[in-house]
């Protein structure tokens, strides 16, 4: 069946970058788009951004742009999301979840914690 | 954007009771092809969602058949006829008509009595 599977936590220190991988199987990556959610401590789902694996499209949230890029490696069925100059409240979950247009969240991978201290 | 508002924001209801979670949106959630994009999810204490209906209605493979959603338009609603011990956790609502970006309620936190 479809599955994602994420990259581990991470603990980075302010000012840098993370990056976090989102590995899909069981389905044909080149056929959905992957949406980037994450969850502060405690705080509801708040959407990142979308890329679409077969061409060059993305859609970020404005309030991450020029923070986040999303891509992708269909040679190993990977989507990656990196966010930079990280801040204190960037620390979060991380899920990738299936995306294809109006066909939202139907597979979700476990989450990566990334944690932003000094 | 979209903003995406729930009511009540936490629950507490009775096993074996009916229950009912109600999502607005601030303009009309039916797009151009006469579809409406609401879906609904569950998010148990330290997992990830879990889609349970997709376009207002159409629940997804293996979700009960206690949950049902309903409504048009801007008002939706969430039912779980009779809530089981599994039922806890966070529900929210999300619209994918006017994207991006997509947009979420603060989620409903149902709790057992």
């Amino acid at each position: 069946q479809a599955q994602l599977v994420q990259s581990g936590a991470e603990v980075k220190k302010p000012g840098a970058s993370v990056k976090v991988s989102c590995k899909a199987s069981g389905y044909s990556f080149i056929s959905y788009g992957i949406s980037w959610v994450r969850q502060a401590p405690g705080q509801g789902l708040e959407w990142m951004g979308w890329i679409s694996p077969h061409n060059p499209n993305r859609n970020y949230a404005q309030k991450f742009q020029g923070r986040v890029t999303m891509t992708t490696d269909t040679s190993t069925s990977t989507a990656y999301m990196e966010l930079r100059s990280l801040r204190f409240d960037d620390t979060a979950v991380y899920y990738c979840t299936r995306d294809q247009g109006h066909d939202f969240g139907d597979v979700w991978g476990k989450g990566t914690t990334v944690t932003v201290s000094s | 954007d979209v903003v995406m508002t729930q009511s009540p924001l936490s629950l507490p209801v009775t096993l074996g009771q009916p229950a009912s979670i109600s999502c607005r949106s601030s303009q009309s959630l039916v797009y151009s092809d006469e579809n409406t994009y609401l879906n609904w999810f569950h998010q148990r204490p330290g997992q990830s969602p879990r889609r349970l209906i997709y376009m207002v209605s159409n629940r997804d493979s293996g979700v009960p058949d206690r949950f049902s959603g309903s409504g048009s338009g801007t008002d939706f609603t969430l039912k779980i006829s009779r809530v089981e011990a599994e039922d806890v956790g966070v529900y929210y609502c999300m619209q994918g008509t006017h994207w991006p970006p997509r947009t979420f309620g603060p989620g409903t936190k149902v709790e057992i009595k």
